[in-house]
């Protein structure tokens, strides 16, 4: 079956540090990736998404590209704010139709000023 | 109203309760969705219905009853719970077609304890 694997978290940072979360992924065929976040007491909201191979999602700074050799989606930022503190989550979809995600447990990440 | 709106917030019940989740979404999508989200744990489809139709229900206890009596409304009715049970309910909606490609829209939720 399909599976995703998160870095276990909390990631704590200072402000206007790089970020990297990594995030592997276990599917058959050619799944579409995603990475959602949610902030506190909110549900999640997609952050960026790529539907094939070396597709490159990007959205309010944060880029992440579609490793099909490594079964790779590893979200990165250059420069995190403190807003940014949230909890961010791997998926994918088997593109079956409707869209059934598989999510990974999901990262922590506190940014301090 | 825009979204995926999930009422109550919060909700307390006891294990010989009935109690029911609401979620209306305003984006026009023909597809819902139940997941629970619980601590340390990856979230967890449990309900899918497409075009009003349950397509999917993963292997949910029986305890747990969803209802979506048209495109836009998708209730989760509970009764005979146990405590744990008690997690974050989340909602959400997509409009799908044959590709699986369209992202989810989530709800706040309804953060579930019961007692």
């Amino acid at each position: 079956g399909n599976s995703v694997t998160q870095m276990e978290g909390p990631v704590t940072l200072s402000e206007e540090a790089f970020l990297t979360i990594n995030c592997t992924y276990t599917a058959t065929g050619y799944p579409s990736l995603f990475w959602y976040v949610q902030y506190p007491g909110e549900g999640l909201q997609l952050l960026l998404k790529a539907t094939k191979a070396d597709d490159k999602g990007s959205n309010k700074g944060f880029e992440a590209t579609y490793r099909k050799e490594t079964t790779s989606f590893h979200l990165e930022k250059g420069s995190v704010q403190v807003s940014d503190s949230a909890v961010y989550f791997c998926a994918l979809s088997d593109n079956s139709g409707y869209s059934t995600l598989t999510f990974g447990k999901g990262t922590m990440l506190l940014v301090s000023p | 109203e825009t979204g995926v709106t999930q009422t109550p917030r919060h909700l307390v019940m006891g294990m010989t309760n009935k109690k029911s989740l609401k979620c209306e979404q305003h984006l026009g999508h023909n597809a819902m969705y139940w997941y629970k989200q619980s601590a340390k744990k990856p979230l967890e489809l449990m309900f899918v219905y497409s075009l009003e139709e349950r397509v999917e229900n993963n292997s949910v206890p029986s305890r747990f009853s969803p209802e979506c009596p048209n495109s836009s409304h998708l209730f989760l009715h509970l009764h005979t719970l146990q405590p744990e049970d008690s997690a974050l309910y989340l909602c959400a909606s997509s409009q799908d077609g044959t590709d699986g490609h369209s992202p989810l829209h989530f709800g706040n939720g309804t953060r579930l304890t019961v007692t």
